[in-house]
């Protein structure tokens, strides 16, 4: 059973630091990896998703990899800013499956202080 | 502009009543899913519908049900059977068909008075 796991559940920065949001998954038989920011209380808002088949995918000051045999994801932020402060997920496509299906982990929860 | 939304923002619940969330996309998405979201756990699947007229349960569907009579909505029924309905709860469309990604609306947060 695919399970993800991430580490560590909160994490408080100072502004300009960079820093790594880890994701692991059990199961590497994986279509591909989406990573999501969350804002409190609102819906989630997708940042990166990397293909099976890739190993990293960029946007602005956000890279993200994978590294599928080991199970494993890294969210990296370049120098961080108070409007990055947020929840971050991680989720997997299963391969198997006859819809979209999608597997969450629990999320970090980011704090970037002024 | 094309997107999903739910409503109501907030929703209240009394012991033994029935209370409806809705979930409309304009995304011209066949597929279409309602999550559970408790703190500090991830999204568990609740119901899914890959096309009109048909759904399937998900992970944690006790409690809960829906109906998909057109293509743009998908409202979920949490009954007096969910014995703890507090909870967000996000509904989200995708292409389907395994070809895309899930687009997420902005939320229901249910309480229990």
């Amino acid at each position: 059973k695919q399970e993800v796991t991430q580490i560590p559940a909160a994490l408080s920065v100072p502004e300009g630091e960079n820093l790594v949001l880890n994701c692991s998954f059990t199961d590497s038989a994986i279509y591909n990896l989406q990573w999501f920011r969350q804002d409190p209380g609102k819906g989630l808002t997708s940042l990166l998703l990397i293909q099976s088949s890739q190993r990293e995918q960029t946007s602005g000051r956000l890279n993200a990899s994978l590294d599928k045999s080991s199970g494993r994801s890294t969210l990296y932020i370049a120098a961080s800013q108070p409007g990055d402060s947020a929840t971050y997920l991680c989720a997997v496509r299963p391969v198997g499956t006859s819809y979209d299906k999608v597997i969450f982990g629990p999320g970090t929860s980011l704090s970037v202080i002024p | 502009d094309g997107g999903i939304t739910q409503s109501p923002k907030y929703l209240f619940r009394k012991e033994g009543q029935n209370v409806t969330l809705s979930c409309e996309q304009n995304l011209n998405h066949d597929a279409m899913y309602w999550y559970r979201q408790d703190p500090g756990q991830g999204l568990r699947l609740i119901y899914y519908s890959q096309i009109v007229n048909d759904f399937q349960k998900g992970d944690i569907a006790e409690g809960y049900s829906v109906s998909r009579e057109k293509k743009e909505s998908f409202p979920l029924t949490v009954t007096s059977a969910q014995k703890n309905p507090t909870a967000f709860y996000l509904c989200a469309s995708s292409i389907g068909h395994q070809a895309g990604t899930q687009y997420f609306g902005p939320g229901t947060r249910l309480l229990v008075l």
